[in-house]
């Protein structure tokens, strides 16, 4: 089985200033990873996925992740958020290979003051 | 916008009620998967249906139902309503091949209140 952890649940951050949202996750066997994104009253979009290869991925809407191993970790990073940053995230696992059960964390609300 | 399609929106039912609530998947799509979403929590994995057979299922007891059709749309049904039942309801679509299953694209929600 998989778990995540969020070891975040609010952040706030003055707009344009950088983001980092933390996620650690356990599993015993090989995983793909996840973030989405939930705006209030709306379903979860996807942000970014690991899957393999390269540790450091790129998403939508200027965002990125680090995948690693060692710490069992996959935080999402951004440079400079905006007030549409706004949202709720989620960091998500499941067994490498198939998508028959996705865990989820707890979410992380991000703040973005202006 | 993904294509996934839930319905209804929202949803006001008494608790000992059935309901039932529906999701057409993305075209091409041949999978689909239902989550609950308490209030403040991450979404909880109840089941997925493959080629119209659950294909895996979270910890969730029987009264929690679902089918497929051979279009590939979707219901879960809840029978005897509890209080804690509410919650935003949400179905991913993907497709599922030999090399397994691919990203998934969620709807955008079907929120149950039980009163």
């Amino acid at each position: 089985a998989q778990s995540v952890t969020q070891l975040d649940s609010q952040v706030p951050v003055f707009e344009e200033a950088p983001v980092e949202l933390r996620c650690n996750y356990s599993s015993s066997v090989s995983v793909y990873l996840f973030w989405y994104v939930q705006y209030p009253n709306q379903g979860l979009q996807l942000l970014l996925k690991y899957l393999s290869g390269s540790t450091l991925v790129k998403g939508i809407n200027g965002f990125e992740a680090e995948f690693n191993k060692s710490q069992t970790s996959f935080h999402l990073r951004k440079p400079s958020v905006h007030i549409s940053d706004t949202a709720e995230y989620f960091c998500a696992v499941t067994r490498s290979g198939g998508y028959q059960k996705v865990t989820f964390g707890t979410g992380t609300k991000l703040q973005v003051i202006p | 916008e993904t294509g996934v399609t839930q319905s209804p929106t929202h949803l006001i039912k008494t608790r000992g009620q059935q309901v039932t609530l529906r999701c057409s998947s993305q075209s091409g799509h041949n999978t689909v998967s239902w989550y609950q979403q308490a209030l403040g929590q991450g979404p909880q994995f109840i089941f997925q249906y493959y080629r119209e057979e659950e294909n895996g299922r979270g910890n969730f007891p029987p009264r929690f139902s679902g089918l497929q059709f051979p279009n590939y749309s979707s219901e879960l049904n809840v029978n005897a309503l509890e209080l804690d039942d509410s919650a935003l309801y949400l179905c991913a679509s993907s497709s599922t091949g030999s090399t397994g299953t691919a990203e998934a694209f969620f709807g955008q929600g079907t929120r149950l209140t039980v009163v």
